[in-house]
């Protein structure tokens, strides 16, 4: 099975700070990841897919990059809403596997 | 408007068995892979089973295969998980979920979710 990595498994910031989440694969899944964004709950959002692309609907200061086994997402400015867990998925073979999940928390 | 909904979940012993429905409405069903996500208290996201559209070929997580099983029916727009020889681990909420067009592409709708609790 591909295990996914996520770091930190938990970060503390304000509004209006750059904050980045990494996502590592244990063997390369191409550009198959996707990030999703879980409020307490609540089901969880997709967010981003293939790695990069904005799902329709999702603020542009939410990105990803990545591709093979390191892959980050990246959100430009944080914003009250934006505080939750967050979640990379592999796709590329089953089964399909989530990382550990990453707090966002309000510092 | 895109929706999934799920019933069916509930309390039962262990070694008990329970289905799962999820009814799907706002799109062309048969033509979408399918899947259920599950979250047990305070842990993360598991993939648990995927069907996909159209014949429904499916797959399983290594924790549920051999005693859950993943079924469709497309033309009451349906998918189903019966679950047979349950554990105290599989306490979850179960969310039914909708890929995209292409597998590959993530998971873009999802359901509310129903909590299953197994416990004597």
């Amino acid at each position: 099975d591909i295990q996914l990595t996520q770091s930190p498994s938990f970060l503390s910031a304000s509004v209006g700070d750059r904050v980045t989440i990494t996502c590592r694969a244990s063997q390369g899944i191409s550009n198959y990841l996707a990030w999703y964004q879980q409020k307490p709950g609540k089901a969880p959002k997709l967010l981003i897919y293939t790695a990069s692309t904005l799902q329709s609907g999702v603020p542009s200061r939410f990105s990803g990059s990545g591709s093979g086994t390191e892959f980050t997402l990246t959100i430009s400015s944080l914003q009250p809403e934006d505080f939750a867990t967050y979640y990379c998925q592999q796709l590329d073979n089953y089964p399909i596997t989530f990382g550990q999940g990453t707090r966002l928390e309000i510092k | 408007e895109v929706q999934l909904l799920e019933s069916g979940g509930g309390l039962v012993q262990p070694g008990g068995s329970l289905r799962l429905s999820c009814a799907a409405s706002g799109f062309t069903f048969n033509t979408y892979a399918m899947t259920w996500v599950r979250q047990a208290p305070g842990k993360g996201l598991e993939w648990v089973s995927g069907i996909s559209g159209g014949y429904g070929s499916t797959n399983y997580a290594d924790s549920v295969k051999g005693r859950f099983t993943i079924s469709r029916d497309n033309f009451k727009n349906m998918v189903y998980l019966q679950m047979n020889s349950l554990r105290a681990d599989d306490t979850a909420v179960y969310f039914c979920a909708k890929y995209r067009a292409v597998v590959n592409y993530g998971l873009d709708v999802w359901g509310q979710g129903t909590t299953v609790t197994v416990s004597s």
